[in-house]
């Protein structure tokens, strides 16, 4: 059972350049959602999708936007990449039925470093 | 505002000892959830366990429970029998029942001694 899938693992941008992070989950999830890890700041949500076919922006947006392909996956890029956007991202994704059903499931986290 | 605080940057345990870790939040809401995920070196984020803030009775998952005092806005991890395996990042969430967001503290960082 694979879960939640991200692609890539770890990558380099120079400044300016353009980028897609790609997510994946397995478990019929209907929300997912993609948060940013800085040291010493926690998660921040960037966006969420509650679900197939809609998106909303979460604490963070600035520079990002995202796109929710199919129930499965939702990706996201940064159009014009900038050294502030150096972090770990994470995929996550949860049933979204309320209770429990929105425990969510973290994928393994992409880094990314902007030069 | 909703907030997550985990007073404890770090945290060390001898091996087979218990440890526990703190976590408060600051709502204003009844019906919430709250969480406490592990990020050990492979940065995958793993669920430990979690709580109804409706039930009064303290969650437990095998070596791992808590402490959880509503009135107090508390929410402690207890690591009982500690394994090297538990060392990680700790990290308290909470959620409001029927949303979408989760607030995050900033982490315990947890050190076990052989």
């Amino acid at each position: 059972n694979a879960g939640v899938t991200q692609t890539p693992k770890f990558q380099v941008l120079k400044t300016g350049q353009s980028m897609t992070l790609q997510c994946a989950q397995d478990m019929n999830h209907n929300s997912m959602y993609w948060y940013r890890q800085d040291p010493g700041m926690g998660l921040r949500l960037i966006y969420y999708s509650a679900s197939e076919g809609t998106t909303d922006k979460g604490e963070v947006p600035n520079g990002y936007n995202v796109s929710r392909l199919n129930k499965r996956e939702f990706s996201l890029r940064l159009e014009s990449a900038a050294p502030s956007q150096t972090s770990v991202y994470f995929c996550a994704s949860s049933e979204g039925t309320g209770g429990f059903g929105n425990t969510i499931y973290f994928g393994e986290g992409s880094w990314l470093t902007v030069v | 505002a909703q907030t997550v605080t985990q007073s404890q940057p770090e945290m060390s345990v001898q091996e087979a000892e218990t440890v526990t870790l703190s976590c408060t939040y600051d709502t204003s809401e009844s019906d919430y959830y709250l969480f406490w995920y592990k990020q050990p070196p492979s940065r995958q984020m793993i669920l430990v366990i979690r709580q109804e803030a409706y039930k009064q009775q303290n969650a437990t998952e095998n070596r791992f429970s808590v402490n959880f005092q509503k009135a107090a806005k508390s929410f402690s991890l207890k690591i009982s029998d500690s394994q090297l395996g538990d060392a990680a990042m700790y990290f308290c969430a909470y959620r409001v029942s029927g949303t979408y967001k989760y607030i995050f503290g900033t982490g315990t960082r947890l050190k076990v001694l052989a």
